[in-house]
């Protein structure tokens, strides 16, 4: 079975504090992707990798970073959390091509206090 | 700035009841239209990929249609069941802009 996996389901941080949010997916995918969710907002992309070492921002990337230093693995890094990235975090990984479906890790809440 | 709406926010409805969403898009630069299914506790699934105006897929009680010229796309469930109970989500993506951009998303709830 086919897995994106996100490594924390709930999340509690402080404000200020450098924070990692790792996903690693099984399918040998290209692409990979970060995105948050904000209730009445559709999912709104924050970064996105088409390959090792490759990133590319979304439309949100403000205080956030990402590395790729693997095919599998794509962390989003908050360099110094903030309360207004109190979110959910979903990651998601694609074949490589235009418009191929997106594969979703179950998403990590993150709480800013 | 390219824009995706659906319509309802949220809908609920009785078990056994036939039920349909909207999603808008822009119809300039289409390239594919995604579907999802987010069920509370679990991942977005992908229930669609498609691409040519006049399209339509169904698996199971779940089909959809597309309108490319118009910048449309119906989603229709047939005798939902309460684990038909999720948000569904569709997601434009423009041959220009070369990402997904997602609807706010449908939440639909099934009651026995």
């Amino acid at each position: 079975d086919v897995k994106v996996t996100q490594s924390s389901r709930y999340l509690v941080k402080r404000t200020g504090e450098k924070v990692f949010l790792e996903c690693v997916q099984d399918m040998d995918h290209e692409n990979m992707f970060w995105y948050r969710q904000d209730p009445g907002l559709g999912l709104r992309l924050i970064y996105f990798s088409y390959d090792v070492k490759m990133k590319e921002k979304g439309d949100i990337p403000e205080g956030y970073s990402v590395s790729r230093e693997k095919k599998e693995r794509f962390s989003l890094i908050l360099e110094s959390a903030s309360t207004n990235q109190t979110s959910m975090y979903l990651c998601a990984s694609s074949r490589g091509g235009k418009g191929e479906k997106l594969f979703f890790g179950s998403g990590t809440q993150l709480s800013v206090l | 700035i390219l824009n995706v709406e659906q319509s309802p926010q949220s809908l609920h409805v009785q078990e056994g009841d036939s039920t349909n969403f909207t999603c808008s898009f822009p119809s300039s630069n289409f390239y594919a239209l995604h579907w999802y299914r987010w069920e509370t506790a679990k991942s977005p699934e992908a229930l669609f990929v498609m691409t040519l105006n006049g399209d339509e897929k169904k698996k199971g009680r779940i089909s959809a249609t597309l309108n490319t010229k118009e910048g449309y796309s119906y989603l229709y469930i047939k005798g939902s069941q309460p684990e038909d109970s999720a948000t569904y989500l569709c997601a434009f993506y423009s041959g220009g802009y070369n990402k997904l951009i997602f609807g706010a998303g449908t939440r639909l709830a099934v009651h026995p």
